[in-house]
C-alpha cells in the first residue's frame, strides 16, 4: 500500500522556538494532505487540509501564523509551529491522500512534540 | 452540530468475537470509515462503507445503516494484537472527515 512518512518522529524544544515537521508521500503523489494533532487518549483532531500549489485551509481555532503549512509539491506538505509553547506539546500526523474524498487517508508515523 | 459516539472502552478474550459501534448525526453523508490506531502509532485503514450491508474481509467485517446512522466493526478469532484503538470516521456532505473518539479495545488471554 501507500507509504507516508514523517520526520522527525521525536522532537523535543525549548519553549518559544520554531519546529518543522515534513510529511513526504514516497510512492504515491497526493492530491491532499491533512494535518492533524491528537491529545493522549483522544480522537484525531484536523488542524488544517491543504492542496498542493495552494494555501491551505484550517479549521477553526486553529491559528494559521502559528500552524504554518506548506504543500510545495504532491509528495511533500511541512508543518511548522512558530514560537512553541508547552501548550502545543503533543503528537502531530500527517496524511495523504490521492483524488476522491472517498478514498482512505494514508497516514504518517506522526511525531511526538516536547515544549520544554 | 455532527457527531460521532462510539463506546470508549470494550474488553474481550482472546478468540472470542467482539462488536464495536459507531453512531452517528452529521450534515450529509458519503461514506464511513474505520481505523485500527496502535498506542504511539498513526491510524491504519481498515474498511470503507457507503452502501448499506456487512462487508467481510478476513477476521474483520464491518456494517452499515445508513437509514439508522449505524455501522459496527466486527472482530473475529481476536488475538493479542488487535489491542487497539479502533476510530470511526464519516465523510460528511462537505466531504470532510468527522471523526469518533475511538473505542480502546482490550484483549485478555
Amino acid at each position: 500500500g501507500a507509504v507516508v512518512s514523517q520526520h522527525p518522529s521525536r522532537v523535543i524544544c525549548k519553549s518559544g522556538t520554531s519546529v518543522k515537521i515534513e510529511c513526504r508521500s514516497l510512492d504515491f503523489q497526493a492530491t491532499t494532505m491533512f494535518w492533524y494533532r491528537q491529545f493522549p487518549k483522544k480522537s484525531l483532531m484536523l488542524m488544517a487540509t491543504s492542496n498542493e500549489g495552494s494555501k491551505a485551509t484550517y479549521e477553526q481555532g486553529v491559528e494559521k501564523d502559528k500552524f504554518l503549512i506548506n504543500h510545495a509539491s504532491l509528495t511533500l506538505s511541512t508543518l511548522t509551529v512558530t514560537s512553541a509553547h508547552p501548550e502545543d506539546s503533543s503528537f502531530y500526523i500527517c496524511s495523504a491522500r490521492v483524488g476522491d474524498p472517498y478514498n482512505e487517508q494514508f497516514f504518517g508515523p506522526g511525531t511526538r512534540l516536547t515544549v520544554l | 452540530g455532527q457527531n460521532i459516539d462510539q463506546p470508549t472502552e470494550m474488553t474481550a478474550t482472546e478468540g472470542a468475537i467482539v462488536q464495536i459501534n459507531c453512531t452517528y448525526q452529521t450534515s450529509g453523508f458519503n461514506g464511513l470509515f474505520w481505523y485500527q490506531q496502535h498506542a504511539g502509532e498513526a491510524p491504519t485503514f481498515l474498511s470503507y462503507n457507503v452502501l448499506d450491508g456487512l462487508e467481510e474481509k478476513g477476521r474483520f467485517s464491518s456494517f452499515l445503516s445508513r437509514s439508522k446512522g449505524y455501522s459496527y466493526l466486527l472482530l473475529k478469532e481476536l488475538q493479542m494484537k488487535d489491542s487497539a484503538s479502533y476510530l470511526c470516521a464519516v465523510v460528511d456532505s462537505n466531504y470532510q472527515l468527522i471523526w469518533g473518539a475511538g473505542t480502546k479495545l482490550i484483549i485478555k488471554p
